[in-house]
């Protein structure tokens, strides 16, 4: 069946680091992969997404390109921020119109 | 306005009560889901319905039960509390097809004693 791998956590980094949390997933056809974000005490809100290969999606200076030859949609940014810290989520939603998420990995940004 | 509510936010009570725990969405979606999240932060998806019908259910115990009553609203009924029911549960809704996105409620933290 589909479903999410993501690397496991927690991680913690320092403030200006380079972030990468790993994401592969398998699928039949062709899914669109998404990253959520879930601050401390909410839910989870859309942080970025790519529908077809070789899309990348951004927002708030984060970065994830769909490696369909790799099946990978790693999440990536530059310099973190203290307010970053929060668990992340990838996932895949498939041509069922059927969501699954991975395990989420917890990033702490230390000052 | 807030696009997906749930009421209560926390929720403590005694095991073997029965509890609901309501969800509104004001964004005209089709689809609303209800998910799982225990202590490790891991989300399992629950239930969910699309147009008032039931289109994906997991392997949950039949003491939960979802109860549409309009394309707006999906409440969960839980029966006969267990301490293994102590978690967040999270509503979610979206307009369906392949590249839809999912928003989420800010989820109700239940605790069973």
């Amino acid at each position: 069946g589909d479903s999410v791998t993501q690397m496991e956590g927690p991680v913690t980094l320092s403030e200006e680091a380079f972030l990468t949390i790993n994401c592969t997933y398998t699928a039949t056809g062709y899914p669109s992969l998404f990253w959520y974000v879930q601050y401390p005490g909410e839910g989870l809100q859309l942080l970025l997404k790519a529908t077809k290969a070789d899309d990348k999606g951004s927002n708030k200076g984060f970065e994830a390109t769909y490696r369909k030859e790799t099946t990978s949609f790693h999440l990536e940014k530059g310099s973190v921020q203290v307010s970053d810290s929060a668990v992340y989520f990838c996932a895949l939603k498939n041509t069922g119109n059927q969501f699954y998420f991975g395990t989420g990995t917890s990033l702490t940004v230390i000052p | 306005d807030t696009a997906v509510s749930q009421t209560p936010k926390y929720l403590v009570t005694q095991m073997g009560n029965d509890k609901s725990i309501k969800c509104e969405q004001n964004l005209g979606h089709d689809t609303m889901y209800w998910y799982k999240q225990d202590s490790k932060k891991f989300l399992k998806i629950m239930f969910s319905y699309n147009n008032k019908e039931l289109i994906i259910n997991e392997t949950v115990p039949n003491r939960f039960s979802p109860k549409s009553p309009d394309k707006a609203h999906l409440n969960l009924h839980i029966n006969s509390l267990e301490l293994g029911d102590s978690a967040v549960y999270f509503c979610a809704s979206s307009v369906g097809g392949r590249t839809d996105t999912q928003y989420f409620g800010p989820g109700t933290r239940l605790t069973v004693l």
